[in-house]
């Protein structure tokens, strides 16, 4: 398997615009979870959707931030408008709850720098 | 929260000595993980030890657990430069969702 592929890898844009980052979870993970890692704050979880339904969106910081997912194989993180202190790497990782490992499996994330 | 938080921040040591990263917490839990992060990359999972496992081991990494202290250490031994990245521990109570502690980032010198 190729493990968790997010696209794109780096991202700048300007203050204002539309950014939609994408993932694909490894087949046949149940869980998908959208991450945000800065300096300042760490890793935070921003949201985790189990069978495609979003479970709890609790850590989204605002209502600039969407996040969807309409398959087993498909996820998008979109910011709009984007600010500069959205600026950070997002990582999406998914899991298997069938195995009671917990592991989470993350891809190579998305750093957004915006202007 | 129960978060980990994990102990020092930063290690710098040389190549060949024993590094020993700590994870404090709050609540109870089912189990607890560490996880590598190598710059630029995504976390990669090391090990998981269970709340009723006492120590773990794999290859270089020994981990250890003490649910009454409610922390746990994760040692490398013989470090590489390799080695060289940020390290996270992360606690999963009742709810399956496991909780990322800061990190401590670990410099191995050649």
């Amino acid at each position: 398997d190729a493990g968790v592929i997010q696209s794109p890898r780096h991202e700048v844009t300007e203050m204002g615009q539309e950014v939609t980052l994408r993932c694909k979870p490894i087949s046949g993970h149940d869980y998908l979870f959208w991450y945000r890692q800065t300096m300042m704050r760490g890793l935070e979880l921003l949201i985790y959707f189990n069978n495609n339904v979003p479970i709890d969106d609790s850590g989204m910081p605002e209502d600039r931030f969407s996040a969807k997912m309409p398959n087993a194989s498909f996820s998008t993180l979109k910011i709009q408008p984007s600010e500069p202190r959205d600026s950070a790497v997002y990582f999406c990782a998914s899991s298997f709850r069938g195995t009671s490992t917990d592991t989470q499996y993350f891809g190579p994330g998305t750093r957004l720098t915006v202007l | 929260s129960q978060q980990g938080e994990e102990d020092p921040q930063a290690l710098s040591i040389q190549e060949g000595e024993n590094a020993t990263m700590n994870c404090s917490y709050k609540t109870s839990i089912n189990n607890l993980q560490w996880y590598r992060q190598n710059s630029g990359r995504g976390l990669v999972h090391l090990i998981l030890i269970r709340s009723n496992e006492r120590e773990k081991h794999s290859g270089r990494l020994r981990v250890t657990l003490d649910t009454s202290k409610k922390s746990s250490s994760l040692l490398i031994t013989a470090s590489r430069a390799a080695d060289t990245a940020s390290y996270f521990c992360a606690t999963r109570g009742g709810s399956y969702i496991p909780t990322f502690g800061r990190g401590t980032s670990l410099i191995v010198h050649p």
